[in-house]
């Protein structure tokens, strides 16, 4: 099963810029549709988009297009969201996540499989 | 978009007692793809019920999922201490795949 494992705590100033990775487990992971949810402080879950690394086309939702950019480096089976641009509001916990179960499927599915979550900052 | 309402909000119930949670979607799910996500404080979701009423790998049987198109149900039939905490749906059937705004089952 897919194991994801996140970078570590970040804080940043408004209008600034941060990078989180996410680290997949096992060379198959190019054909898992990874995602990026994100729950800022006592709120609930938001999905913000998702790349499968084996097509490499990255999936946003609307409110993130243009301010977030998810990538994926095959070669150290990392999977990263950049978001620019930062405000207060991003401050939140951000998740990776994917379904993990053998034989990989090459769309987005339910997730069963998640990251321990990065916190990120942002604060003047 | 597909929106999704969970309700109730908050759920007051005792342990043994019987829940049964809410999602409606603004439009019909494709394959009625929904989840259902289990969250602790402090830890990452879990996922409990896939493709509507399927149960994610060693979910206890006392988790259950129904409906189809608009309509869904969590049910958890005997409650357990450890079942206190919040609920989340989120279909993804159709991008972007989004959540509901969630359901916290606290002990009365």
């Amino acid at each position: 099963q897919v194991q994801l494992v996140q970078s570590g705590a970040e804080v940043k100033k408004p209008g600034s810029s941060v990078k989180v990775s996410c680290k997949a487990s096992g060379s198959t992971f190019i054909s898992y549709a990874i995602s990026w949810v994100r729950q800022a402080p006592g709120q609930g879950l938001e999905w913000m988009g998702g790349i499968i690394p084996i097509f490499g086309t990255p999936n946003y939702a609307q409110k993130f297009q243009g301010r977030v950019t998810i990538t994926a480096d095959k070669s150290s089976t990392t999977v990263y969201i950049e978001v620019s641009s930062l405000r207060s509001e991003d401050t939140a916990i951000y998740y990776c996540a994917s379904w993990g179960q053998h034989p990989p499927i090459y769309y987005y599915y339910a997730m069963d499989v998640w990251g321990q979550g990065t916190t990120v900052t942002v604060s003047s | 978009e597909i929106v999704l309402t969970q309700s109730p909000a908050t759920l007051s119930l005792s342990p043994g007692e019987r829940a049964t949670l809410s999602c409606g979607a603004s439009q019909s799910v494709s394959k009625n793809y929904l989840a259902w996500y289990q969250q602790q404080v402090g830890l990452a979701p879990r996922l409990l019920i896939y493709d509507a009423s399927s149960r994610a790998t060693g979910i206890p049987d006392r988790f259950s999922g129904a409906g189809s198109g608009t309509d869904f149900t969590l049910t958890i039939s005997r409650l357990e201490p450890e079942d206190f905490a919040v609920y989340y749906c989120q279909q993804y059937g159709s991008s972007p795949y989004t959540f509901g705004q969630g359901t916290k089952l606290e002990i009365k």
